[in-house]
């Protein structure tokens, strides 16, 4: 299994300042087809989980500018320019290169 | 817009099997290359995927939970299913459907007698 292992865990900022989560893959995650199956996922409180970033740097309809994601291999990376208010919780990577799909442990983001 | 909806018992007694629905709308779940997939989340833990089913029916499992899981579909009601037998303490958890883009808001299953 491909494990997935995020830094740091938790992170708590300041409103208006940015964060950034790492998350490092124990195999590289491009697949055959060349693309990179790495994701990012937001959960805020008693909510669902919600997809924010796709194949490393692709936002998903609906998700704020200030995210991003880069990276590449083994190596990705989530930032938020500018962090609000809203953007408190849990955030997760997770592969879907290889079976079976796995999740990051996640990193709680919380405000100051 | 697409939505998934989770069904199912919110209580199971140990050693008898979890099973739950989800049904999708606002797209078919046969028309298009996608994974729909069952992952579940115990109580102030992280996630962990159960498996997937394909668009064209193959299914894929944790290796974790194999031997005790089967996913299903059923095209005619739009809908995708979960079953995992001989549950014990250590399945209670939300299990939430999801095709990765779309999440169902997730259904706490207890297992208890």
């Amino acid at each position: 299994d491909i494990v997935m292992t995020q830094t740091p865990l938790s992170s708590p900022v300041t409103l208006g300042q940015p964060a950034s989560i790492s998350c490092r893959s124990s195999q590289s995650l491009v697949h055959s087809d060349g693309n990179t199956y790495l994701s990012w996922l937001q959960q805020r409180p008693g909510q669902p989980p919600r997809l924010l970033i796709y194949k490393i740097s692709n936002r998903f309809s609906g998700v704020p500018d200030r995210f991003s994601g880069s990276g590449a291999g083994t190596d990705f990376t989530l930032k938020i320019s500018r962090v609000e208010a809203e953007d408190v919780g849990v955030y997760y990577c997770t592969q879907a290169t290889q079976f079976p799909w796995t999740f990051g442990q996640g990193t709680k983001v919380e405000i100051k | 817009q697409l939505q998934l909806q989770e069904s199912g018992p919110g209580l199971v007694k140990p050693s008898e099997t979890l099973s739950l629905t989800c049904t999708v709308s606002g797209g078919s779940i046969s028309s298009s290359s996608y994974y729909w997939g069952w992952i579940r989340q115990p109580p102030g833990k992280g996630l962990e995927w159960i498996g997937s089913i394909y668009y064209s029916g193959s299914t894929y499992y944790n290796p974790s939970l194999k031997s005790r899981v089967t996913i299903s579909v059923d095209t005619s009601k739009n809908q995708f299913s979960l079953k995992l037998s001989s549950v014990t303490a250590a399945d209670t958890a939300v299990y939430y459907c999801a095709r990765l883009d779309a999440w169902g808001q997730g259904t706490l299953v207890t297992v208890s007698s």
